[in-house]
């Protein structure tokens, strides 16, 4: 069965770097994209960008420009995203999911556990 | 980028209500159009893509409709387990936003 299992909680300081990871099994691995989402508490999902496992390209939203990279490790089915000069505002919980179509139409239907990133100062 | 407003932001409802959550883009999107339920301490689970067609395993009381920027999400006779957050998305163009959630509490 498809699964994600992204690596686990993590505290920074503001202005570190931190990177998450989201081991992929059940699937083969380079044939759908890795999107990555984050949910600050009580708050909506907000999609952060999605990388091809294939070739690595990625295209990341404008609001993450500059600080988010997004990588993959084919030989063990593993994808990062890395947020550097993390702010407060950056503390939330970040999940990877696949992207997943029918007829062109894109969703997410497999999700990681999610990775709890705290931001302290 | 495409923003996503839903409404309501919350709403009470009882066990065998019908209850609809609206979803409104500020551009046409066609039927790019998703629906997905979070509780709590959980991920999102999706329900309906392409603004109307269910996903497998989801109940037949869920059901989504329309199309280009005004979109619906109908559960039919709500259910205990249905009390969750609800949230639309759209897959039309990058950044696949998403809507600000639907919080469905319990009367």
């Amino acid at each position: 069965q498809v699964q994600l299992v992204q690596s686990g909680a993590e505290v920074k300081k503001s202005g570190a770097s931190v990177k998450v990871s989201c081991k992929a099994s059940g699937y083969i691995f380079s044939s759908y994209e890795i999107h990555w989402v984050r949910q600050a508490t009580g708050q909506g999902l907000e999609w952060m960008g999605w990388m091809n496992p294939n070739s690595g390209n990625t295209d990341y939203a404008q609001k993450f420009q500059g600080r988010v990279n997004m990588t993959r490790n084919t030989s063990i089915n593993t994808a990062y995203m890395e947020l550097s000069s993390l702010r407060s505002e950056d503390t939330a919980i970040y999940y990877c999911a696949r992207g997943d179509s029918v007829s062109g139409y894109g969703f997410h239907y497999y999700w990681g556990q999610g990775t709890l990133v705290t931001v302290s100062s | 980028d495409i923003q996503m407003t839903q409404s309501p932001s919350s709403l009470s409802a009882s066990v065998g209500d019908r209850v609809t959550i609206t979803c409104r883009a500020s551009q046409s999107i066609s039927s790019y159009l998703n629906w997905y339920q979070q509780k709590p301490g959980k991920a999102p689970k999706l329900l309906i893509y392409a603004a109307s067609s269910l996903q497998g395993r989801v109940p037949s009381r869920f059901s989504g409709s329309g199309s280009g920027t005004d979109f619906t999400l109908t559960i039919s006779s709500l259910q205990p387990e249905d009390f969750a957050t609800y949230s639309c998305q759209q897959s039309y163009s990058t950044p696949w936003t998403f809507g600000q959630g639907t919080k469905v509490e319990i009367k």
